[in-house]
């Protein structure tokens, strides 16, 4: 089975250009999440989605961050206008999100983003 | 707030030891616990979980043990290979299972040497 799939793996930009970052989830799975993960920070969760519906967002740093989960199989994070602050790791994750079920996350590969 | 911290930011043992990568938690309402492991440039990793109504659980090598008096975890990996160097982090679901979302602690380097 394929796991999360993240793209792209490395992002290059410079500052002030739109990037977006795209996930797609394990099939059957129902909650998203997107992470971004710093040496400083650590792993911190920005917004997750149940059902395709953003339950909260209170992680996303500011209004140059947006998410979007048009369907249950896609899922994006657009930075705009980038900065050298977001240069970071950024993770997505799935859940089953069964109620009852475990509450086990299964994380992409990662994109590294690099705002020069 | 309340959080998930790790007593040790990194673990250096041999191969063959015995490790054991210590996690504090300390919100009670947290009724499932999971260590993930994250190798260099790859995501986290899922390893093993354990719910609250256990005080162990055992996979292949690695043992999670949970005690809720003290709102301490644990995870015993057997027998260390060169191949289990990481970053592992434990995480809780602050409970509301199945609905909750994850936090995760700041992580324990485990260096093995050959």
């Amino acid at each position: 089975d394929a796991g999360v799939i993240q793209s792209p793996r490395h992002e290059v930009t410079e500052m002030g250009q739109e990037v977006t970052l795209r996930c797609k989830p394990i099939s059957g799975h129902n909650s998203l999440f997107w992470y971004r993960q710093t040496m400083m920070r650590g792993l911190e969760l920005l917004i997750y989605f149940n059902n395709n519906v953003p339950i909260d967002d209170s992680g996303m740093p500011e209004d140059r961050f947006s998410a979007k989960m048009p369907n249950a199989s896609f899922s994006t994070l657009k930075i705009q206008p980038s900065e050298p602050r977001d240069s970071a790791v950024y993770f997505c994750a799935s859940r089953l999100g069964l109620a009852g079920g475990t509450d086990t996350q299964y994380f992409g590969p990662g994109t590294r983003l690099t705002v020069l | 707030g309340e959080s998930v911290g790790l007593h040790l930011p990194t673990l250096s043992v041999q191969e063959g030891d015995n490790s054991i990568i210590n996690c504090a938690y300390s919100n009670s309402a947290s009724d499932y616990f999971i260590w993930y492991k994250q190798e260099s440039g790859k995501g986290p990793q899922f390893i093993i979980d354990i719910r609250s109504n256990m005080d162990k659980r055992q996979g292949q090598r690695v043992t999670v043990l949970l005690n809720k008096t003290v709102k301490h975890l644990s995870l015993q990996i057997a027998a260390t290979q060169p191949g289990d160097s990481a970053v592992y982090f434990c995480a809780e679901n602050g409970g509301r299972s199945g609905y909750s979302t994850l936090t995760f602690g700041k992580g324990t380097m485990l260096l093995v040497s050959p």
